[in-house]
């Protein structure tokens, strides 16, 4: 069974300073990795995702995750944050194999970004 | 084009009483979610379905029912309302269509129970 730990319930930052959200996962097979964003009274949005190939990989406005198989980790990062990046992190993984698709949610990280 | 709707967006009900909460996707996806969320559980997953008269139980099902006769609707219903469920109830899309792998999440229904 696969699971999911965000290992920081709350992460506050100063505007224009970087970031990282921390996930890890476990798996005994092979996985896809989601970052979802919530904002206030919204439901959750796809930021970015690892299906294969390169383990970087990019959302458009500027946060970047990589997908690290030895350490089972799949940090969210981004140099500078904006106040309008304040919102929910939630980190996601499903597994590949078996052709089901039930993905596991981590308990989400809150980002609060002051000025 | 909204592709998932909910409905409705907030619903004040009373212990006991039976609640149902739509959902209702226009994009054909195979698999459909109801998770509720709340303050230090994160997301939890109630109950899916992968197809049309297919339905699973997930982490937390008890006192809910689901039923999909129709691919494009997933309706979730509280038989009997306790103050527990009180919550705010996402219902999700998703499955392997076009290469792509993702979730698409509707707005939420804010439920509370009183």
């Amino acid at each position: 069974a696969q699971s999911v730990t965000q290992l920081d319930s709350q992460v506050p930052v100063f505007e224009e300073a970087p970031v990282e959200l921390r996930c890890n996962y476990s798996s005994s097979v092979s996985v896809y990795l989601f970052w979802y964003v919530q904002y206030p009274n919204q439901g959750l949005q796809l930021l970015l995702k690892y299906l294969s190939g390169s383990t970087l990989v990019k959302s458009i406005n500027g946060f970047e995750a990589e997908f690290n198989k030895s350490q089972t980790s799949f940090h969210l990062r981004k140099p500078s944050v904006h106040i309008s990046d304040t919102a929910e992190y939630f980190c996601a993984v499903s597994e590949v194999a078996g052709g089901s698709y039930i993905p596991t949610f981590g308990r989400g990280t809150s980002l609060i970004v002051h000025p | 084009d909204a592709g998932i709707t909910q409905s409705p967006r907030y619903k004040i009900t009373e212990t006991g009483r039976q609640v149902t909460l739509m959902c209702h996707q226009t994009w054909s996806h195979s698999y459909m979610f109801w998770y509720r969320q709340d303050l230090g559980h994160g997301l939890r997953l109630i109950y899916y379905s992968a197809a049309a008269d297919i339905t699973d139980k997930g982490e937390v099902p008890d006192g809910y029912v689901v039923s999909r006769s129709k691919t494009e609707n997933f309706p979730l219903t509280l038989e009997s309302a306790t103050r527990s469920q009180t919550s705010v109830y996402f219902c999700a899309i998703g499955g392997w269509t076009g290469g792509k792998n993702e979730q698409f999440f509707g707005p939420g229904t804010r439920l509370t129970v009183l």
